[in-house]
């Protein structure tokens, strides 16, 4: 029983479109992140929701926009792709009183190939 | 300035070798620390956490210096399944990852 899940696993769609990525946990953590990992393989914090309220918002495209119908699931749309686009990106998820202890549950990754 | 820098690498080993990972952290506010292990085409995996007294789990031994905001972590015993990209994390709140630094254990 996978503990953080993504959907879909590959992506591969052409500039301009829109598309969606989403992430659910089963572990009853309050908190949840999106990370984007570049092909130089550096992993950068997008997003974080805690209990559907945003609370980490980094510098990052508004064309990127984030969901959370509840603290079990988190979605992340995406507007208008561009080939910069093109990454893994990561979902993950936490306690976020627990962050000291033992960081992140990861999912598996979407891997993102924007043509 | 990367908020969490490490050397790359590749390190390429032969098994039974020891080796050393070095980490430097920018935000004197981090709070906590961890090494990562991230597979080719795998999710990031916590390997352990890392603390001011130093801490040993079997051939993983992590130690910080706070006053250098300094973070290493030495395998012994080098074994092939070591092979992977090792993570160094900052906690200022947030998981502040590092770039990795890539290990490759040879027969």
């Amino acid at each position: 029983d996978t503990a953080v899940s993504q959907t879909p696993k590959y992506l591969v769609t052409q500039m301009g479109n829109d598309k969606s990525i989403k992430c659910e946990q089963n572990l009853g953590h309050d908190t949840m992140y999106w990370y984007k990992q570049d092909s130089k393989k550096f992993l950068k914090i997008m997003f974080s929701y805690n209990n559907k309220e945003l609370i980490i918002n980094e510098t990052v495209p508004n064309r990127f926009s984030p969901k959370s119908p509840d603290k079990a699931h988190l979605n992340l749309h995406i507007n208008s792709l561009e080939l910069g686009d093109s990454a893994v990106y990561f979902c993950a998820s936490s306690h976020l009183s627990s962050l000291g202890d033992g960081g992140y549950t990861f999912g598996s990754g979407t891997r993102l190939t924007v043509v | 300035r990367k908020e969490v820098e490490q050397d790359p690498g590749p390190f390429n080993v032969p098994e039974g070798a020891t080796v050393a990972f070095n980490c430097t952290y920018s935000n004197s506010a981090s709070q906590s620390f961890f090494w990562y292990r991230q597979d080719c085409r795998k999710e990031p995996k916590l390997l352990m956490s890392v603390y001011s007294s130093g801490n040993e789990d079997g051939r993983f031994t992590a130690q910080l210096n706070r006053a250098s905001q300094y973070i290493s972590l030495l395998i012994r015993d080098s074994k092939l399944s070591d092979s992977a990209t090792y993570l160094c994390v900052a906690n200022p709140g947030k998981l502040i990852f590092g770039q990795g630094t890539e290990l490759s254990v040879k027969p």
